[in-house]
């Protein structure tokens, strides 16, 4: 079954520390893979896609096929980091959405 | 477009009552979503609708809930009798062709 896990439900770093926040999905076709932010109190929305190879506000994903992972990673934490992330996947026209991950940056 | 737009924004209501949610999807949108979202389970996925067609409502709880999509621009999620246990954040999304996920505000949903 398409599942898609997220292992921290908390994370915490300091201003300027290197963040990465861990994704793993279980598929066995090809994933097409995002990242969702949602900032306090607000809708869920696009942080970045896998297909994009993009960098969004200095955050990165890359597709592991052979771990099946998609863990996002930024150098240097801003404190409007500060929000909730999910991973998500892609199969057919369903999104699978991880647990989520909070993540604090600490001043 | 407005984006996916939801009403209420906030509702409380007594147990036992009846709660509709509504979700206007963005125009063009094929596929339709239904979430609930609280701090224990976190994201969870009710019911999907493509072209108007319930196709997965495996998540759907109970039998007190159910969604409907009588058009392509309008879906609602109903609560009937509602519980305590139903208080959460209830989230439409909405997506063409498997393209990014639109998100609604959220309907914050209250049951005393």
């Amino acid at each position: 079954a398409q599942r898609v896990t997220q292992p921290e439900k908390l994370l915490s770093v300091f201003k300027g520390a290197p963040v990465e926040l861990k994704c793993n999905y279980s598929y066995s076709g090809s994933p097409e893979l995002f990242w969702y932010v949602q900032y306090s109190r607000q809708r869920l929305q696009l942080l970045l896609r896998h297909i994009s190879r993009e960098s969004i506000k200095g955050f990165t994903a890359d597709l592991n096929k052979g771990e099946t992972s998609f863990h996002l990673k930024k150098p240097f934490a801003q404190e409007e980091d500060s929000a909730m992330y999910y991973c998500a996947l892609l199969y057919g026209q369903n999104f699978v959405f991880g647990p989520g991950t909070r993540l604090s940056v600490l001043p | 477009d407005a984006g996916v737009i939801q009403s209420p924004r906030h509702e409380v209501t007594e147990m036992g009552q009846e709660v509709t949610l509504r979700c206007k999807p963005i125009s063009g949108h094929n596929s339709l979503f239904w979430y609930r979202q609280t701090m224990m389970r976190g994201l969870e996925l009710l019911i999907y609708f493509n072209n108007n067609v319930p196709i997965d409502d495996s998540g759907m709880p109970e039998d007190r809930f159910s969604a409907k999509m009588p058009n392509a621009s309008f879906s609602t999620l109903k609560i009937q009798p509602s519980e305590p246990r139903d208080s959460a954040v209830y989230f439409c999304a909405s997506t063409q062709g498997g393209a990014e996920a639109f998100f609604g505000q959220g309907t914050r949903l209250t049951v005393v």
